[in-house]
């Protein structure tokens, strides 16, 4: 079994729409990342959460550590959105990062 | 703002040939780490690096791979008898105290 699941697993948009990728993990964390991958395959870090909510401009992470979930939501979606949203978690402090299958996202104008 | 650079971008080789992907972490932080991505499929982890020495492999790190810190700056990989199936993206990383992970843009070797 997986240790870290998404969905969904992929997903198409409007430009303007509301968006949330959900994320759930079976294993204790020190801490969850959420990730986002372009075509070109660099991975950048977004957000690293242990606890409650963070907000970076138009994205803001959830996390609910009893119910081993997170949330990623985009406010007013753009194409330039548009990228594989990965959710992936560290069991213990620099510990490795265990990575979820990631969301692929489009943003349609 | 300071980030992870590997080289090079796109490697091919040869099947049975060595190859050695380069990584220059970010220059304060201490772990180091190796994963690479089959096209297709979710990042995988090979190997987790720190003081100097190897602090945890998975299953796919065997003995075809080995890892260095040769100068204090430099991380490389290195596969020494490639086979088709080590084809992959594959991605270096650092860390530090309260941060995420910093990766590199990604080395996407080709074996043929």
């Amino acid at each position: 079994k997986n240790e870290v699941e998404q969905s969904p697993q992929n997903l198409t948009a409007q430009e303007g729409e509301f968006i949330t990728i959900n994320c759930s993990y079976s294993v204790g964390i020190s801490a969850l990342h959420w990730l986002q991958q372009h075509p070109g395959g660099g991975i950048v870090s977004l957000f690293m959460l242990s606890s409650g909510k963070k907000k970076h401009g138009r994205l803001i992470a959830t996390i609910n550590i009893q119910e081993k979930h997170s949330s990623l939501h985009i406010t007013a979606s753009h194409p330039r959105d548009s990228a594989v949203y990965i959710c992936a978690v560290e069991k213990t402090s620099y510990d490795k990062v265990i990575f979820g299958p990631g969301t692929s996202l489009s943003v349609i104008p | 703002e300071p980030e992870v650079t590997q080289t090079p971008s796109h490697q091919v080789t040869q099947m049975g040939q060595e190859v050695i992907l380069r990584c220059v972490p970010i220059s304060n932080h201490l772990y180091f780490y190796w994963y690479r991505q089959i096209l297709g499929q979710k990042v995988e982890f090979l190997v987790s690096f720190y003081n100097n020495e190897i602090s945890e492999k998975s299953e796919i790190f065997d003995d075809q791979f080995s890892v260095e810190r040769p100068d204090g700056s430099n991380f490389t990989l290195k596969i020494r008898s490639t086979k088709l199936e080590d084809s992959a993206m594959y991605f270096c990383a650092s860390i530090t105290t309260g941060q995420g992970p910093n990766f590199g843009a990604g080395t996407r070797l080709s074996v043929l």
